[in-house]
């Protein structure tokens, strides 16, 4: 278990489809993140989960958006009826809760998504 | 949302040159934190100053914060091409999501 492993790296979808995405964590960390980046921006914050508790979701995190993590392990996060302005990348980070304030995150390699 | 800015947006310099990218926020934070991005790849993390810090040292990697300001600062020294990437300043929250919220970045490239 090396890092924070995320699939696929590319997704190309016609504007409508549904698409979804796996995000497997460090096997202890208990705290995984979802975030979205456009390009030239900052990564922004969409969900996060404990175990397999979802506790936060931001408002960019429209009905269409839905993330599990079933047994607190993986997650995924899927889109229905995707649109072109959900083209971006999709990081997953995670971390132990009490590490938190100490150590940084640790990112994936993300999951670029086009919606043509 | 974009916990502020980061200045510059965009910094070119010389292999051996000093980078240097300020960053402010908003809010009262736990701990902030700098991470790097290559293009098109995920994010690393750089370094991590806590609220009652004032500067921090890595490598070649200097880190200053003031929280009466709500701005930080990262120095990189004797920068080489390998550190042209995409810098991004996040801090995190007092709560206890302890999410990150990043800044919009600075694109350095370093000049061989």
């Amino acid at each position: 278990d090396t890092g924070v492993s995320q699939n696929p790296r590319h997704k190309i979808t016609k504007r409508g489809q549904n698409v979804t995405f796996r995000c497997d964590p460090i096997s202890e960390h208990n705290r995984l993140y979802w975030y979205r980046q456009t390009l030239g921006q900052g990564p922004e914050f969409l969900t996060y989960f404990q175990n397999e508790a979802q506790l936060e979701k931001s408002r960019l995190l429209s009905d269409r958006f839905s993330a599990e993590r079933p047994k607190g392990s993986f997650s995924t996060l899927e889109i229905q009826r995707t649109e072109q302005g959900d083209s971006a990348m999709y990081l997953c980070a995670s971390s132990l809760m009490a590490a938190a304030v100490n150590y940084g995150y640790t990112f994936g390699s993300g999951t670029r998504l086009t919606v043509v | 949302s974009q916990q502020g800015e980061e200045d510059p947006q965009a910094l070119s310099i010389q292999e051996g040159e000093n980078a240097t990218m300020n960053c402010s926020y908003k809010t009262s934070i736990n701990n902030l934190q700098w991470y790097r991005q290559n293009s098109g790849r995920g994010l690393v993390h750089l370094i991590l100053i806590r609220s009652n810090e004032r500067e921090k040292h890595s490598g070649r990697l200097r880190v200053t914060l003031d929280t009466s300001k709500k701005s930080s600062s990262l120095l990189i020294t004797a920068s080489r091409a390998a550190d042209t990437a995409s810098y991004f300043c996040a801090t995190v929250s007092m709560d206890s999501s302890y999410k990150l919220i990043f800044g919009s970045g600075t694109r350095l490239l370093v000049r061989p």
